[in-house]
């Protein structure tokens, strides 16, 4: 199993540019998730998803859209990249079983916003 | 709504010396809780999980961690810390009883074990 994987690794984008994070897990996990990681804030919870065709908001929503076709993708979407979305971006996903209750976290996207 | 606090940002110690890295939390449901460890440039990894049972857990690489309801406090420590310990800590919750199975983070500790 690969696990949760993601795309690019590393980013530069210009002020108002637009682009799309992927996000693969190949462990039929019914819940994914996108974190950003800035420095002194842990990490903060953008939207997450309980299973395909559901999504909902987390703790820093704007400026990005997510949906869910399928069970093994969720992708995150920047409409108008700012400056103040320079960070890391981590997608997460775990089971639906209780017994289990670990998120796994890909590798990570750096992205920086000019 | 739930929150994490992890009052320390740093943490120096020095190999073989004994390390705790403190977490406390808050939320109006009961909670999971979780010790995720991250080396640098690379993704978080689970080191420790409390769901339910015995409230002193532990990891493969010697660290455990204590759930304290009545102090709402779910403290790491390792007795001996070694050189590959140097990493940033977080500590997180989900709750229970909902569907969303997101994790709240804290800010993360960053251990520096110096020889």
């Amino acid at each position: 199993n690969a696990g949760v994987t993601q795309t690019p690794k590393f980013q530069v984008l210009k002020t108002g540019q637009s682009m799309t994070l992927q996000c693969a897990q190949d462990m039929n996990h019914e819940y994914m998730s996108w974190y950003r990681q800035d420095p002194g804030m842990g990490l903060r919870l953008i939207h997450y998803s309980v299973g395909a065709g559901i999504t909902d908001q987390g703790e820093v929503p704007n400026g990005y859209n997510v949906s869910r076709s399928t069970t093994e993708d969720f992708p995150l979407r920047l409409l108008s990249a700012a400056p103040s979305q320079t960070s890391v971006y981590f997608c997460a996903s775990s089971s639906r079983d209780r017994t289990q209750e670990t998120q796994y976290f890909g590798p990570g996207t750096r992205l920086l916003v000019l | 709504a739930q929150s994490v606090t992890q009052l320390d940002s740093q943490v120096p110690v020095f190999e073989e010396a004994p390390v705790e890295l403190r977490c406390n939390y808050s939320s109006s449901v009961s909670v999971y809780l979780f010790w995720y460890v991250q080396y640098p440039n690379q993704g978080l990894q689970l080191l420790l999980k409390y769901l339910s049972g015995s409230t002193l857990v532990e990891s493969i690489n010697g660290f455990e961690a204590e759930f304290n309801k009545s102090q709402t406090s779910f403290h790491l420590r390792k007795p001996s810390v070694h050189i590959s310990d140097t990493a940033e800590y977080f500590c997180a919750v989900s709750e229970w009883d909902t569907g969303r199975r997101a994790l709240t983070f804290g800010s993360g500790t960053r251990l520096q074990v110096q020889p």
